[in-house]
């Protein structure tokens, strides 16, 4: 059972590039989010997903898509990379079936040049 | 949303000292949790306490969700005790999406 799957782990971007940071998790949770972790600031939530097909916006959505077609994945896009997106990137992943319990993946590194 | 507010920021000591952290909410919360991150970056769970008290080795933590707060001790600490700790807690109205403190800092010394 392996969780929650981040990938890649780390990743250089010039300024204006375009990625896609992958999610998956195998756990059937209905609940995915993506949170970005700057110094000193704690975790901010970026885009969450109740269910296949329901995305929404969390606390610092602007420069991010997010799209949920399947149970499993929930990509997070950045359009056009800026310095401001350099940030450690975490998913996670809550299921509801008798608690809220969330788990995260490893973590994307993201510096943008 | 909900501000979370965690102390001490910073916490230094030596290894077999043991601390409290904690966290207030300022607002009620539902399925509070605490995570260590560790010098590897890496996010793991240590407690799911929306009330109550639960053990676990050297580590427990109590949630008095009247009083929209949570306690996390560690006792005799180890220095792969060093790390981030962090609260979470979500509202009713909006389930998983959870509000996170700043952090503890805890740095154990030999």
């Amino acid at each position: 059972n392996a969780g929650v799957t981040q990938t890649p782990k780390f990743q250089v971007l010039k300024t204006g590039q375009s990625m896609t940071l992958q999610c998956a998790q195998d756990m059937n949770h209905e609940y995915m989010s993506w949170y970005r972790q700057d110094p000193g600031m704690g975790l901010r939530l970026i885009h969450y997903s109740v269910g296949a097909g329901i995305t929404d916006q969390g606390e610092v959505p602007n420069g991010y898509n997010v799209s949920r077609s399947t149970t499993e994945d929930f990509p997070l896009r950045l359009l056009s990379a800026a310095p401001s997106q350099t940030s450690v990137y975490f998913c996670a992943s809550t299921g509801f079936g008798g608690g809220a319990e969330a788990f995260f993946g490893q973590g994307t590194r993201l510096t943008v040049v | 949303g909900i501000q979370v507010e965690q102390s001490p920021p910073d916490l230094i000591l030596q290894e077999g000292a043991n601390s409290t952290l904690r966290c207030n909410f300022s607002d009620s919360v539902n399925n509070l949790q605490w995570f260590h991150q560790n010098p590897w970056g890496q996010l793991i769970n240590l407690f799911y306490i929306p009330s109550g008290t639960k053990q676990n080795g050297r580590l427990s933590a109590t949630t008095v969700a009247t009083e929209r707060y949570s306690l996390l001790y560690i006792s005799s600490s180890q220095t792969t005790d060093s790390g981030v700790y962090f609260c979470g807690g979500d509202r009713g109205s909006t389930l998983g999406r959870l509000y996170f403190g700043r952090g503890t800092q805890l740095t154990v010394w030999p």
